[in-house]
């Protein structure tokens, strides 16, 4: 099984800032990565796939990059609507797995 | 307009069995894999199943023997029979659509149904 791990866990930042999420893979995944962002009480949105395409409809503040083992998501300039669950998923095995989740909070 | 639509949640006993269903609606159903992924109360994201077009399955270690995945293409439904249920298959069920259509790039889940409740308490 692939496991993947998400750092950090939680993240404090505020408004206008440009924030960083990590992703590792526990094995090579090429490219075959997506991002969610999730609200509670809701179900996850697809923000990001391959890696770095955008999903339509997601603001460009959003940015995915990273191949093989290690990935990040970049919000470039934080807006109140980002404040939300971020996990990273990927698709190459049968069963496609998920990071544990990073929590990103008003500072 | 894509829509995937649960339903068949609620309390069971530990050991009892349920049947949750997702209708789909707003694309071709027979052509894209379709999946189950749960979330524990306060937990992430897990997948639990998956159902490919070709109707290959393939299950979480943790449900496997358990749970079995179904598709109705001809009604545009996905299906999860969950039997044994334990204390900690409590979750909410979200069934997701498969980006991947053979053609393009895309990947991921591009659509999510609004999940449905699953609580396993004596």
């Amino acid at each position: 099984d692939i496991q993947m791990t998400q750092s950090p866990s939680t993240l404090s930042a505020s408004v206008g800032e440009r924030v960083t999420i990590t992703c590792r893979a526990s094995q090579s995944i090429s490219r075959w990565l997506a991002w969610y962002q999730q609200k509670p009480g809701k179900a996850p949105k697809l923000l990001i796939y391959k890696a770095s395409s955008l999903e339509g409809g997601v603001p460009p503040r959003f940015s995915g990059s990273g191949s093989g083992t290690e990935f990040t998501l970049t919000i470039s300039s934080l807006q109140p609507d980002d404040f939300a669950t971020y996990y990273c998923q990927q698709y190459i095995s049968d069963l496609y797995s998920f990071g544990q989740g990073t929590k990103l909070e008003i500072k | 307009e894509v829509q995937l639509v649960e339903s068949g949640g609620g309390l069971v006993r530990p050991g009892g069995s349920l049947t949750l269903s997702c209708v789909a609606s707003g694309f071709t159903f027979d052509g894209y894999a379709m999946h189950w992924v749960r979330q524990a109360p306060g937990k992430g994201l897990e997948s639990v199943s998956v159902i490919r077009a070709s109707g290959g399955t393939h299950y979480a270690d943790s449900v496997k023997g358990r749970f079995t995945i179904a598709r109705h293409n001809s009604q545009n439904t996905l299906f999860l029979q969950m039997n044994s249920l334990r204390i900690e298959d409590t979750a909410v069920y979200y069934c997701a659509k498969d980006a991947q259509d053979g053609y393009s790039a895309r990947g991921g889940f591009d659509y999510w149904g609004h999940g449905a409740q699953v609580t396993v308490s004596s």
